[in-house]
């Protein structure tokens, strides 16, 4: 079976200070890869996703950037939070067909900047 | 663009009671459409999801929804809503052979006894 995890559960961070959000994918080779941010209340938001190791491609640009270093490992970060940066952050994979496939979600990383 | 737009922010509904959640989407083409269901701190889950076929989707939980081309609309139904349906229920739509959902803005759910 194929299961999500991401990391770490939540994390509380000083403005301007660096982020490290991770996400692993096991039991499912090659799948596509997917940021979402979700504010407090509000509607998901893509960020990035990855057909593949190494190339990602962004959606919209929040000051934050992804990487995939691993088939099973989609990682998102900044140099330097901002304020906005606070919210809910989803990782999700589907199957490589695209995403009219359904996508699976991981449980979220809450972040709050203060 | 593509878009969707879930008109109430909040229903309220009794156990018991049936349910209706809205879902309207802008896309030119095809649209893959789907209702995903967050519980309070966790990701989100599919509910059902819409290929082009029967317009009518059965999902879980006895949840089911109705595709209309002519109202460019998805709503979501369920016969009789139980206290476990508290929830936040998002309608999403995907390109074909795209690689980007664009979700709604959820509606909460609350459900009184």
């Amino acid at each position: 079976a194929q299961t999500i995890h991401q990391w770490p559960v939540a994390e509380i961070k000083a403005v301007g200070s660096p982020l490290s959000l991770g996400c692993t994918i096991k039991g499912k080779s090659s799948p596509n890869l997917y940021w979402y941010w979700q504010a407090t209340g509000g509607t998901l938001q893509q960020l990035f996703y990855s057909i593949t190791v190494g190339q990602v491609e962004s959606v919209v640009q929040l000051n934050l950037s992804a990487s995939r270093p691993k088939d099973d490992q989609f990682i998102l970060s900044t140099e330097k939070l901002l304020l906005s940066h606070s919210g809910f952050y989803l990782c999700a994979w589907s199957l490589a067909q695209g995403s009219n496939e359904r996508l699976f979600f991981g449980h979220g990383t809450k972040l709050s900047v203060l | 663009a593509q878009s969707v737009t879930q008109p109430d922010a909040r229903v309220t509904v009794s156990e018991g009671a049936s349910l209706q959640l809205r879902c309207k989407y802008s896309y030119f083409g095809t649209p893959y459409l789907f209702w995903y269901v967050q519980y309070p701190r966790q990701g989100l889950q599919l509910l059902l999801k819409y290929y082009p076929g029967d317009p009518v989707v059965q999902g879980v939980n006895g949840f089911e929804a109705e595709f209309s081309k002519s109202n460019s609309s998805f709503h979501l139904r369920k016969a009789s809503v139980h206290w476990s349906d508290w929830a936040v229920y998002f309608c999403a739509v995907s390109m074909t052979g795209g690689y980007k959902v664009v979700f709604g803005s959820g509606t909460r759910l609350l459900v009184s006894p």
